[in-house]
């Protein structure tokens, strides 16, 4: 399979506690997104990284949130001090960049459902 | 500011009928709009995009949609609906200024396809 992979797939926690997700782009996509998406609503855009570098975050990630992509491959996104309201479906995405062909789609991962208590 | 509006949570439909999904949007400027398809508990499956030319393009599994540059819309239509085309479905729409960094995809809320046998 040479689509976007998310690892886990679900992931419950207690209030309080850390967790980490990562994501598995396209091999030769270099461009990757998060995304949240909660109960009834569309995904919400976290932030995007173009290689190693984070080019963009949305003011939900807020300072418990950290998103990394040290090697321009796989990402982590991390959340320290969990909430309920955390509570939600993480998405990874991943596209190739401009100005390549097709560098306007996203192509999506299975994400991560995470359930805090 | 960019926004999209779905503005019907569901949609039933007999099979054999045509549908339609509609969509509209808000962008400063020239807009990309694209529509995905989730399945319950999987990721957003990319089904067609509008970038520029023609304003009725074709996408995956015979969905097709039509951009109304005047009217802001973008709805996704079907000739002929399958039951298992019965799904939520998202329209997306991003700024087209290649200037810039952003790379944000704007979700609607969704809309609940049901197609009945």
């Amino acid at each position: 399979d040479t689509g976007v992979s998310q690892d886990p797939r679900h992931k419950i926690t207690k209030r309080g506690q850390n967790v980490t997700f990562r994501c598995d782009p396209i091999s030769e996509h270099n461009r990757l997104y998060w995304y949240r998406q909660t109960l009834g609503q569309g995904p919400e855009f976290l932030t995007y990284f173009q290689n190693e570098a984070q080019l963009e975050k949305s003011r939900l990630l807020s300072d418990r949130f950290s998103a990394e992509r040290p090697k321009g491959s796989f990402s982590t996104l991390e959340i320290q001090r969990t909430e309920q309201g955390d509570s939600a479906m993480y998405l990874c995405a991943s596209s190739l960049a401009p100005p390549t062909g097709d560098s306007d789609t996203q192509y999506f991962g299975p994400g991560t459902r995470l359930t805090v208590l | 500011a960019q926004s999209v509006a779905q503005p019907e949570d569901q949609v039933n439909v007999a099979e054999g009928n045509p549908l339609t999904v509609k969509c509209t949007y808000s962008v400063s400027g020239n807009p990309y709009l694209f529509w995905y398809v989730q399945y319950p508990n999987r990721g957003l499956q990319f089904l067609l995009k509008y970038i520029t030319g023609d304003n009725l393009v074709k996408g995956s599994y015979g969905f097709e949609a039509e951009f109304n540059k005047s009217q802001t819309s973008f709805h996704l239509k079907k000739p002929s609906a399958l039951v298992s085309d019965s799904a939520l479905y998202f329209c997306a729409v991003r700024d087209s200024d290649r200037g810039s960094t952003l790379g944000r995809l704007y979700f609607g809320r969704g809309t609940q396809l049901t197609v009945w046998p």
